[in-house]
């Protein structure tokens, strides 16, 4: 079965430090893809970042970067230099996009709160 | 234009009513669900569809039931509400690319749900 463990619950930093979110997943497929979802204390989830299984490269977007170690089965998630608008729960998930029938799954890691104080 | 809309937001009810949930979204996608995310922030797929055939029904209990009139719509109406139906729950729509993998799922604001 598939299998998201955030192993922080929750961190507190100050502004412009830099931030790990660690992420480990558990799959048996070879096809897969891995997300980053943030829910900022108003409640909606938002979108940060998709990488399939057979794109290793990690990737940066602005003050955010993703470290995808397929060897580790690993996805962590850095923020560099820390904002207070940064503060939210931040959720890794998992996906078996080939669903029969046409769906996709999605299983949630249990999250991280973030917590950066000025 | 809000892409995933559901109504209403907030939903505060008794034990034992029966009450509904409804989403719409303006994507165009062909793919819908409904998460459920309890108190201690988790959250966990229970139905998805695709045009409007139920496609995962992640052993939610038959006082769940989804219904979708047509691709933009996912409803989820619930019956004989307990007090651990409280919740908030997330609808979503997602569209499968070409060559079969989906992109990624948008979120609805959430309905927070209080069964008292």
């Amino acid at each position: 079965a598939q299998k998201v463990t955030q192993a922080q619950t929750e961190i507190s930093v100050v502004e412009k430090e830099d931030v790990t979110l660690d992420c480990v997943y558990e799959t048996r497929d070879t096809t897969y893809y891995l997300f980053w979802y943030k829910q900022p204390p108003s409640g909606e989830l938002v979108f940060l970042i998709r990488r399939n299984s057979f794109d290793e490269q990690n990737e940066i977007s602005g003050r955010y970067s993703w470290n995808f170690q397929k060897s580790t089965s690993s996805f962590n998630f850095t923020i560099t230099a820390s904002q207070v608008v940064d503060s939210a729960v931040y959720f890794c998930a998992l996906s078996d996009p080939y669903i029969q029938g046409g769906s996709e799954k999605l299983v949630f890691g249990k999250g991280m709160k973030l917590t950066v104080n000025p | 234009d809000t892409a995933v809309s559901q109504t209403p937001k907030y939903l505060v009810t008794q034990m034992g009513n029966d009450k509904s949930i409804k989403c719409e979204q303006n994507l165009g996608h062909d793919t819908m669900y409904w998460y459920k995310q309890d108190s201690k922030k988790f959250l966990k797929i229970m139905f998805s569809y695709n045009n409007k055939e139920l496609i995962i029904n992640e052993t939610v209990p038959n006082r769940f039931s989804p219904k979708s009139p047509d691709k933009a719509h996912l409803n989820l109406h619930i019956n004989s509400l307990e007090l651990g139906d409280s919740a908030v729950y997330f609808c979503a729509s997602s569209q499968a690319l070409a060559g079969g993998p989906y992109n990624e799922q948008f979120f609805g604001p959430g309905t927070r749900l209080t069964v008292l």
